[in-house]
């Protein structure tokens, strides 16, 4: 079945550093999603990326979409203590994603 | 609109036990779907449906059973309950259509004895 990794499994980074998580999917996804889940909360989407090569931004937030449309990336800007939570990228099977692994990022103040 | 709605918040089961997880969605979504999430793991899902009759298995069904007699109710169903079904369950929704956002509950979580 579809596998979808994510590393690093964790990040801990000064507040103001920048922070990249990486997507790999095994199998050619048809679009890919970005959730966000708060400590003790409910994963929350952020956005999904449908076309090879897409570059999307939010804010300090910048998602891209690989060429052959298996891997991903989140990459945010002078991070904030608001950032922290764990990422989850999410692959489109049909009517199921497949949640990646999750980086947890946390930030040093 | 509430969205996704579960209950309970949290229970503890002893081994043996069955219990069912509630969960109801007031977007009229036609899809929804059953997660768990182990300590610092990613969701894993259990069941879904495709609308109202309609439901298909995912990765890990066993152990559990689900029926969909409405557009709004999901209901989960835990029968004979194990240590190692103690996790946390989400109940997520999606309209369908070209923007696939899933709607999430706030979570059951979930401890067998």
């Amino acid at each position: 079945g579809q596998q979808v990794m994510q590393i690093p499994q964790y990040q801990h980074v000064q507040e103001g550093e920048d922070f990249t998580t990486y997507c790999n999917s095994s199998t050619t996804l048809s679009n890919i999603q970005w959730y966000k889940q708060r400590p003790g909360g409910h994963p929350v989407f952020l956005i999904q990326l449908v076309k090879s090569g897409e570059v999307k931004k939010q804010k300090r937030l910048t998602f891209q979409f690989g060429e052959a449309k298996k891997n991903s990336s989140l990459h945010i800007t002078a991070t904030q203590t608001t950032d922290v939570g764990t990422y989850f990228c999410a692959g489109r099977g049909n009517e199921k994603l497949t949640f990646g692994t999750g980086t947890r990022l946390t930030i040093i103040p | 609109n509430a969205g996704v709605t579960q209950t309970p918040k949290f229970r503890i089961l002893k081994i043996g036990q069955s219990m069912t997880l509630q969960c109801a969605q007031d977007m009229n979504h036609n899809y929804m779907y059953w997660y768990r999430q182990d300590p610092g793991m990613g969701l894993k899902l259990i069941y879904y449906s495709v609308g109202a009759g309609i439901t298909d298995k995912g990765e890990v069904p066993n152990g559990y059973n689900v029926s969909r007699s409405t557009t709004e109710d999901f209901p989960l169903r835990l029968e004979l309950a194990a240590p190692s079904q103690t996790s946390v369950y989400f109940c997520a929704s999606r309209r369908g259509g070209p923007l696939n956002e899933q709607f999430f509950g706030p979570g059951t979580r979930l401890t067998v004895l």
